[in-house]
């Protein structure tokens, strides 16, 4: 696709439930990154992938947290057991790979509310 | 460690004006890229900028300008003659080259223009 897209753009849901976002990369790039945003908050980073794997899964704030991305491309952030807390706008990003690219395009965001 | 520090979380200007948002960082690495995004009322992320450590040349883009000063660790973002399409948050960041590009979040500056 031109841009990344996200899935849904909204998610309402009931504490306790699981969740699954989905990102889709810009056709093509390789690595890509999962946030969260917090109300009145910057940018959390969560968790990176080149093609399939995770490196870098420092960000991840609890073992309820997971991604997995396959084929490459479309990646899932799923968040077990949801908490009020995990109330956010989960945003992805992706960039090309290559080395020294570094700008990430990022997509619209999942707003994820828990009751 | 890496941080991006944001001091102003809000500021109101008259449209017509020219405003400053001021962003400091941390970093020990000598090679990093510092960038700044906006974020309008509709969420998405837009990049606007990005700037290599080894080049401390201000950079202009219409009525956009970028001082970028290694002495003090500082990456102001000047906007001149304000308009309201401008209101927006505006995030300055950090990519440590070592660190997988991940990008480094300030909390951000709430820009509002007034007419």
């Amino acid at each position: 696709g031109a841009g990344v897209s996200q899935s849904p753009s909204n998610k309402v849901t009931e504490k306790g439930k699981d969740v699954e976002l989905r990102c889709d990369p810009i056709s093509g790039h390789t690595a890509l990154y999962w946030y969260r945003q917090s109300l009145g908050q910057g940018l959390e980073f969560l968790i990176y992938f080149q093609g399939n794997s995770a490196p870098d899964k420092s960000g991840l704030p609890s073992d309820r947290f997971s991604a997995e991305r396959t084929g490459g491309s479309v990646s899932t952030l799923t968040i077990q057991r949801t908490q009020q807390e995990d109330s956010a706008v989960y945003l992805c990003a992706s960039n090309s790979g290559l080395a020294g690219v570094i700008e990430q395009f990022f997509g619209p965001g999942t707003r994820l509310t828990v009751l | 460690a890496q941080k991006v520090t944001q001091a102003q979380t809000e500021i109101s200007v008259v449209e017509k004006e020219d405003v400053t948002l001021d962003c400091v960082y941390e970093t020990r690495d000598t090679t990093y890229y510092l960038f700044w995004y906006k974020q309008p009322p509709s969420g998405e992320l837009v990049f606007l900028i990005r700037r290599n450590s080894f080049d401390e040349q201000n950079e202009i883009s219409g009525r956009y300008s970028w001082n970028f000063q290694k002495s003090t660790s500082s990456f102001n973002f000047t906007i001149t003659a304000s308009q309201v399409v401008d209101s927006a948050v505006y995030f300055c960041a950090l990519s440590e080259t070592h660190r997988d590009d991940k990008i480094i979040f300030g909390k951000g500056t709430r820009l509002h223009i007034l007419p």
